[in-house]
């Protein structure tokens, strides 16, 4: 089992939709975790962390269940430069820390 | 303020001979980081230095890979032999320290073996 699983898609959704990700962790040492973005052919770049409480940043809403291990992205209102890659990224502990990107989730945002 | 640069973009080699990567991270960076990263897959962890040292190396296959870091800013990653598995992008990313949240990307080298 993979430690961090993504649905790889491709999500393929209309201007407008809402579209949500899941993503799992297989480590309950898990401490931090975060959403990255990532276009074709570029690189990374930090979407947004994800903490307990949960957090909103305009359109994008993030969440972190521990029980069941796994956070989730939701994007509201779709456009179409959302279309990208997600990377879901969990990191693992202080002293041995360790960064873990799932695969990715891709999503195509259409007129 | 320039981000992470890494050089060179683009490299077509043939298999068994050397390559390398070179990457200056962003200014005042304590920590780099070198990903692979295959189509379709996520960037997966070669080495993560802290300064000048190599903190994690645990996934670099030691016996053709290579890296350093001497005076603790920009760093080189080499490849010899290189093999036909080895095609992928190589991401350099770095940040303030370990224990920073968000790490900053360059634009990858995309290796091609043939």
């Amino acid at each position: 089992r993979k430690e961090v699983e993504q649905d790889p898609g491709p999500f393929n959704v209309p201007e407008g939709a809402t579209v949500a990700f899941n993503c799992t962790y297989s480590n309950s040492a898990s401490q931090s975790f975060f959403w990255y973005r990532q276009d074709c052919r570029k690189e990374p770049k930090l979407l947004m962390s994800v903490y307990s409480s949960g957090n909103e940043d305009g359109r994008f809403t993030a969440q972190l269940n521990r029980a069941s291990q796994y956070i989730s992205l939701l994007i509201r209102d779709s456009k179409l430069s959302d279309s990208a890659t997600y990377l879901c990224v969990v990191t693992l502990g202080t002293g041995g820390f360790k960064t873990i990107f799932g695969a990715g989730t891709r999503l195509f945002v259409k007129a | 303020e320039a981000g992470v640069v890494q050089s060179p973009r683009y490299k077509i080699i043939e298999k068994k001979q050397p390559v390398a990567f070179w990457c200056n991270p962003i200014s005042g960076h304590n920590t780099l980081y070198w990903y692979l990263q295959n189509l379709g897959q996520g960037p997966e962890l070669l080495i993560r230095y802290e300064n000048e040292e190599a903190v994690d190396d645990s996934q670099l296959p030691k016996d053709r890979f290579s890296a350093e870091r001497l005076k603790g800013v920009d760093s080189t990653l080499k490849i010899q032999p290189a093999e036909l598995g080895d095609s992928a992008v190589y991401l350099c990313a770095s940040s303030p320290q370990s224990s920073y949240n968000e790490q900053f990307f360059g634009p990858g080298t995309r290796l091609t073996v043939l």
